[in-house]
């Protein structure tokens, strides 16, 4: 069955850097599209960032402006986001999911598998 | 870019039906059949209920429909039970090849 499963998160200050890494297994991690999506604390979802299966397409969201970096190593089925920068208002639970059709250029919404999610806390 | 419109909560009692809307421009919601509804109960990751507008995924129950007209989306739920009582997100593509969220909808059933 599908399975992600993120790590990473932790407790960093204000302005340091953190990457979180997603393990997927149960599915061919190469042909899917992958999000990660984050969620601060009793707050709503806010979507994140977009790969392309092959890592060629990346979106961001507005919000994001150059601080984060996306990426993915097929070889391992693992998807990445690596933070720089961190403020107070990033802390939050983040999510990868998995896009529910395969080959899509752009982010679409449709996230048919989701991790249980990591913790990022950043302290002032 | 704003979160899509969403109310902050709706409510009903067990078998009524209640709907959600969910707000955009053409930029968005109106121009796009890439609208998806996710629920999340507390301390759980979200689920997909509904896909590309209209479309419920193997596994949901058919008393979750989604509809959309101009500019605004809708999730219905009928035949409202205890274990619908949860958080509910409306996703749009928008027209920045990027994703948005709505703001949520708390749905208690009373």
């Amino acid at each position: 069955q599908v399975q992600l499963l993120e790590s990473g998160g932790g407790v960093v200050q204000s302005g340091g850097s953190l990457r979180l890494s997603c393990a997927a297994s149960g599915f061919t991690f190469s042909t899917y599209g992958m999000n990660w999506v984050r969620q601060a604390p009793g707050k709503g979802l806010q979507w994140v960032a977009f790969i392309q299966h092959n890592g060629n397409n990346i979106y961001f969201a507005d919000f994001v402006k150059g601080r984060l970096t996306i990426s993915r190593d097929n070889s391992q089925n693992t998807l990445f986001l690596q933070m720089n920068s961190l403020t107070a208002e990033d802390t939050a639970i983040y999510y990868c999911a998995k896009d529910s059709s395969g080959g899509w250029l752009t982010p679409k919404g449709t996230f048919d598998y989701w991790g249980q999610g990591t913790l990022v806390t950043v302290s002032s | 870019q704003s979160a899509l419109t969403q109310p902050a909560s709706v409510s009903g009692s067990p078998g009524q039906s209640i709907t959600i809307s969910c707000t955009g421009t053409s930029s968005d919601v109106g121009g796009y059949n890439f609208v998806s509804w996710y629920q999340q109960h507390p301390g759980k990751a979200p689920k997909i209920m509904i896909y590309e507008v209209s479309i419920r995924p193997s596994g949901v129950s058919d008393r979750f429909s989604g509809s959309k007209s101009g500019n605004t989306a809708s999730l219905t739920i009928s035949g409202l039970q205890a274990e619908d009582e949860a958080d509910y997100y409306c996703i749009s593509y928008t027209s920045r090849s990027t994703v948005i969220f709505g703001g949520g909808t708390k749905v208690t059933v009373l």
